[in-house]
């Protein structure tokens, strides 16, 4: 059973730094694509940012570009988000997603951690 | 970035009835859209991809249909745990986008 799990949410104050894991199982984990998407309160759902398997191609949205950096640990099953100069409009809850092998599509997902930016 | 319009943003609708959810993109995508279903409190779920294929597992109910800019999720005849948040997302260029949200009330 594909399980991703995601942690390190919580509350920051703007300006702050927050780093955001994903656990991945029941999958070959080296073999995907990954990816973080978010959703404000109340709010629909945004892509921040995408991870190649071997992590060697790499995109994000332009509403976190030079703040956040996604990485990845193949050895250890478990994708990352590091977040610096966190704004209030950063609060959401964030999700890992997996990407399809067959099809761009984002085809399991995390249960979410929220991060909330406030002072 | 290419912009994902849902309509209609809210659906009032009954058990058993036959409901349709369009999606409209501001520039051809092909078959590039996928569609996803979200619960209150819960992750997004993949319904439909490639515009028409379902995903494992997702009940025949469900369907999707539609090319270029033009899209439909269509549900034959509801359940009740089919009350929830309905989504489309291209998949044609980066920055992947999403429409709005459907959100689909029981009548």
């Amino acid at each position: 059973e594909v399980q991703l799990v995601e942690s390190g949410g919580g509350l920051v104050q703007p300006g702050g730094s927050l780093r955001l894991s994903c656990a991945a199982s029941g999958f070959t984990f080296s073999s995907y694509s990954m990816n973080w998407v978010r959703q404000a309160p109340g709010k629909g759902l945004e892509w921040v940012s995408y991870i190649s398997s071997s992590s060697s191609t790499i995109y994000y949205a332009d509403s976190v570009k030079g703040r956040f950096t996604i990485s990845r640990d193949n050895a250890k099953n478990s994708l990352y988000l590091q977040m610096n100069s966190l704004r209030a409009e950063d609060t959401a809850v964030y999700y890992c997603a997996r990407e399809g092998l067959d099809w761009p599509t984002f085809d399991y997902w995390g249960q979410g951690t929220l991060v909330t930016v406030s002072s | 970035d290419i912009q994902m319009t849902q309509s209609p943003s809210s659906l009032s609708a009954s058990v058993g009835d036959r409901v349709t959810i369009t999606c409209r993109a501001s520039q051809s995508i092909s078959s590039y859209l996928n569609w996803y279903q979200q619960k209150p409190g819960k992750a997004p779920k993949l319904l439909i991809y490639a515009a028409s294929s379902l995903q494992s597992g997702v009940p025949s109910r469900f369907s999707g249909s539609g090319s270029g800019t033009d899209f439909t999720l269509t549900i034959s005849s509801l359940q009740p745990e089919d009350f929830a948040t309905y989504y489309c997302q291209q998949s044609y260029s980066t920055p992947p986008t999403f429409g709005q949200g459907t959100r689909l009330e029981i009548k």
